[in-house]
């Protein structure tokens, strides 16, 4: 059974450039939660979705969106892009986002 | 405001022997706890996890026990092997799973 996929697993953008992340989730997993990882601010929960709905939202800027797609396929994006911004973005999946969530292995964004 | 705090950021321990990592929360609404382990530029891995409703759960080497009176947790390694070393996060959730706040993570080091 495939695991969680995330694409690009690298990426570099130039301040003030949008950027779109990809990530496929387990297959029959319909609730896709997106994290933020950086070295001051730990694991952050950015935004979950589930049925093509967002259900939670963490503390981030508008900047910060996402979406999901009827095959549970999920994608967010960050416009304006801000140096702060570069980190690992995880997305982790779950059948209902009742049970134990699967993590990605990540795309590292670095902003210069 | 911290809501989930791992307060050792660094653990080493000898191979064979019992590892033990702590995790406190605040958050008295939170009901489901769950253990992840990372690798650098890794997408962290479930280990195990845990209902409010119990103290105990076990898998394998792995032991998570759960205080909710002192609003605290530990994940139990035993045996230690060399392969445990990374950083361990503890998380919480409200609603069993799809919103997850993390801890900031113990790096484990199990010496050979």
């Amino acid at each position: 059974k495939a695991g969680v996929t995330q694409t690009p697993r690298y990426l570099i953008k130039t301040r003030g450039q949008q950027v779109t992340l990809s990530c496929s989730p387990i297959s029959g997993h319909r609730s896709v939660s997106w994290y933020q990882q950086t070295p001051g601010q730990g694991l952050q929960f950015l935004f979950e979705y589930f049925s093509e709905t967002q259900r939670n939202k963490g503390n981030f800027p508008g900047r910060f969106s996402g979406r999901q797609f009827s095959n549970s396929r999920s994608e967010m994006n960050v416009s304006t892009l801000e140096l702060g911004d570069s980190a690992l973005y995880l997305c982790a999946s779950s059948f209902y986002g009742d049970t134990e969530a699967f993590f990605g292995q990540g795309t590292r964004l670095t902003v210069v | 405001d911290q809501q989930v705090k791992q307060n050792s950021p660094s653990l080493s321990v000898q191979e064979g022997r019992i590892s033990i990592l702590n995790c406190d929360y605040t958050n008295s609404m939170f009901d489901y706890f769950l253990w992840y382990k990372k690798y650098p530029a890794e997408g962290p891995t479930f280990l195990i996890s845990i209902s409010s409703i119990k103290d105990k759960n076990e898998d394998g080497r792995f032991t998570v026990f759960l205080n909710k009176s002192a609003k605290h947790l530990s994940l139990h390694i035993v045996p230690s092997q060399p392969g445990d070393s990374a950083v361990y996060f503890c998380a919480a959730s409200d609603n069993a799973g799809n919103m997850l706040t993390f801890g900031g993570g113990t790096r484990l080091m199990v010496k050979p």
